[in-house]
């Protein structure tokens, strides 16, 4: 069975512009996570999607959104671009069945100058 | 709120040493507990996990038990190969009406050498 899947892997934006990042889960996972990675501060959950509903969201600005389509993919959105974005997006995925776990995709690394 | 805290790194050691990465939590309810490991460049994988108290988690040689009474998921392996070195994060669950989050800990970081 494939993995969770991300696109893009890499990417360079410029201060004050949007991005749009992609993430495809696990076939048969209905439930998809975002978080972002950064050296300072570590891994920190933005939001959970599920049925096309986000569920849970982190403390993060109103910048930062997602959406989930019918299939269960799902994207985020970063406006307004700061440098303090730049991070790994990670993206994670499960059946959302009683205790499961969650399994990663190999991330975006956004880089704004 | 729920928050994990783990033994800051980088811990250094020889092939064939014994490994122990503390990992303690603070969480309302009964949370699962997982580790999870991260290779340079890479996303994260599923080391181990441990949904109630007393479960032992394993996997690849690697151990954990969760602990409820030291509120405590320590990560364990008999003898490291160089393979292993990477960064590893402790993390829990948090499982309410409101939906699903993982908290991690900030990740020790591993080198193992020849």
């Amino acid at each position: 069975k494939a993995g969770v899947t991300q696109t893009p892997r890499y990417l360079i934006k410029t201060r004050g512009q949007q991005v749009t990042l992609s993430c495809s889960p696990i076939s048969g996972h209905r439930s998809v996570s975002w978080y972002q990675q950064t050296p300072g501060q570590g891994l920190q959950f933005l939001f959970e999607y599920f049925s096309e509903t986000q569920r849970n969201k982190g403390n993060f600005p109103g910048r930062f959104s997602g959406r989930q389509f019918s299939n269960s993919r799902s994207e985020m959105n970063v406006s307004t671009l700061e440098l303090g974005d730049s991070a790994l997006y990670l993206c994670a995925s499960r059946v959302d069945r009683g205790r499961s776990e969650q399994y990663f995709g190999p991330g975006t690394r956004l880089t704004v100058t | 709120g729920d928050s994990v805290t783990q033994m800051e790194g980088p811990v250094t050691l020889s092939e064939e040493a014994f490994l122990t990465i503390n990992c303690t939590y603070t969480a309302t309810g009964y949370p699962s507990l997982f580790w999870y490991v991260q290779y340079p460049g890479e996303g994260l994988q599923l080391l181990l996990k441990a949904t109630k108290a007393d479960d032992k988690g394993s996997n690849k040689g690697f151990e954990a038990t969760y602990r409820k009474e030291t509120t405590s998921f320590h990560l364990e392996k008999g003898s490291v190969q160089v393979s292993d070195s990477a960064v590893y994060f402790c993390a829990l669950s948090s499982n309410s009406n409101s939906g699903y989050a993982l908290n991690f800990g900030k990740g020790t970081s591993l080198l193992v050498t020849p």
